[in-house]
């Protein structure tokens, strides 16, 4: 099976510009969950979504949005982007929540300048 | 509320000697907890998992945790490094009704020959 995929794996963007993210679970996981990675703050929760429903949310402003399609494929949008938007977005893949274990994508690095 | 204290951002170890990388978690409801492994300019990949039963969980790559709900701790131990460990390390530990992973901060596993 593939695995987690996403695109692009690398975005330079100019602050006040939006951006938006691409994840492919893997064959069959219905559920996505997308995490921030940076120095300072380590690996944090984003949000979850499971059969098109956001299931859970992490503590980050309104700027940071997602939605998932019928085929689980999921997008993830940032706007307004400010200096500290400046990180690792992982995304995660499981077959259904509660999950035993998520599979995670290699990231998109992004850089606002 | 949950949260994972990784004591120990770098350890450094020589070839073929023990690795210890050690994690407790705090948790109000029995945990799942994890052990990931992030390679540089990669995602995270699983090494272990516990979720119910036995606690002693083995993993790929020769690694191995405890869970001791006494100590609420789960600390990560592979009888003898090799170079390819050189990577970092997080524990994570999830609500059984959730996605939703919360991480350490991460320890940076050295191994010198």
């Amino acid at each position: 099976k593939a695995g987690v995929t996403q695109t692009p794996r690398y975005l330079i963007k100019t602050r006040g510009q939006q951006v938006t993210l691409s994840c492919s679970p893997i064959s069959g996981h219905r559920s996505v969950s997308w995490y921030q990675q940076t120095p300072g703050q380590g690996l944090q929760f984003l949000f979850e979504y499971f059969s098109e429903t956001q299931r859970n949310k992490g503590n980050f402003p309104g700027r940071f949005s997602g939605r998932q399609f019928s085929n689980s494929r999921s997008e993830m949008n940032v706007s307004t982007l400010e200096l500290g938007d400046s990180a690792l977005y992982l995304c995660a893949s499981s077959p259904y929540p509660p999950a035993y274990e998520q599979y995670f994508g290699p990231g998109t690095r992004l850089t606002v300048t | 509320a949950q949260s994972v204290t990784q004591l120990g951002s770098h350890v450094s170890v020589s070839e073929g000697a023990l690795v210890l990388l050690r994690c407790n978690y705090s948790s109000s409801v029995p945990p799942y907890l994890f052990w990931y492994v992030q390679y540089p300019n990669q995602g995270l990949q699983l090494l272990l998992k516990y979720t119910t039963g036995a606690t002693l969980v083995k993993g790929i790559n020769g690694f191995e945790a405890e869970f001791k709900k006494s100590e609420t701790s789960f600390h990560l131990t592979k009888p003898s490094a090799h170079m390819s460990d050189a990577a970092e390390y997080f524990c994570a530990v999830s609500d059984p009704k959730s996605n939703k992973l919360i991480f350490g901060a991460g320890t940076r596993l050295a191994v010198h020959p």
